[in-house]
């Protein structure tokens, strides 16, 4: 069982780009949540995508978007980068969507916006 | 809104030293609580967790007690390794919060030998 992957490992973007990205659920699970870890902070949750659908959204601003195929992979859009947005992006998944249910993280994207 | 509340890091120990991470949450009802790890360069890796008021999580020497008196979940370890040395979180799933997980700061554990 691989786990949850996430690519690209480390990602270089100027102000005002588009950077998409990817994540490939473990194994048997259904759902994917996506959150931001700024340096020194914990994780703030993005949103989760259950059944292809966004389920719940966190505090961030409509730059933030995503997606989940059928195969229960997901993509994490950010449009109009900001330096602000410089982090790294965890993605998580689950099964059933509860977070009462263990989440499993990828290693994480690391985005510096330059 | 629910939140959580770690000791500020770093923590510094020597080796076979007993370790002590305090957790406070904020939230209404009855969250779940959990004990996150990242190690350098991978993801969060869950630790422990406890449903319930007085549940003991328990895992790799590490424990926490769920006391929702003090509205704490406080990580503990008698005997910590140079391995143990990491980031560690502590989190929340509520009601209230939904399908997301709260988390804690952080607290960065660096022991030597």
């Amino acid at each position: 069982d691989a786990g949850v992957t996430q690519s690209p490992t480390h990602l270089i973007k100027t102000r005002g780009q588009q950077v998409t990205l990817r994540c490939s659920p473990k194994s048997g699970h259904d759902t994917v949540s996506w959150y931001q870890q700024a340096l020194g902070q914990g994780p703030q949750f993005i949103f989760q995508y259950y059944e292809e659908e966004e389920r719940q959204r966190g505090n961030f601003p409509d730059r933030f978007s995503g997606h989940q195929f059928p195969n229960y992979s997901s993509e994490l859009n950010v449009n109009a980068l900001l330096l602000g947005d410089s982090a790294l992006y965890l993605c998580a998944s689950s099964f059933g969507g509860s977070a009462y249910n263990e989440q499993f993280f990828g290693p994480g994207t690391r985005l510096t916006v330059l | 809104g629910d939140s959580v509340t770690q000791m500020e890091g770093p923590v510094t120990l020597s080796e076979e030293a007993f370790l002590t991470i305090n957790c406070t949450y904020t939230a209404t009802g009855y969250p779940s609580l959990f004990w996150y790890v990242q190690y350098p360069g991978e993801g969060l890796q869950l630790l422990l967790k406890a449903t319930k008021a007085d549940d003991k999580g328990s895992n790799k020497g590490f424990e926490a007690t769920y006391r929702k008196e003090t509205t704490s979940f406080h990580l503990e370890k008698g005997s910590v390794q140079v391995s143990d040395s990491a980031v560690y979180f502590c989190a929340l799933a509520s009601n209230q919060a939904g399908t997301a997980l709260i988390f804690g700061k952080g607290t960065t554990l660096s022991v030597s030998s």
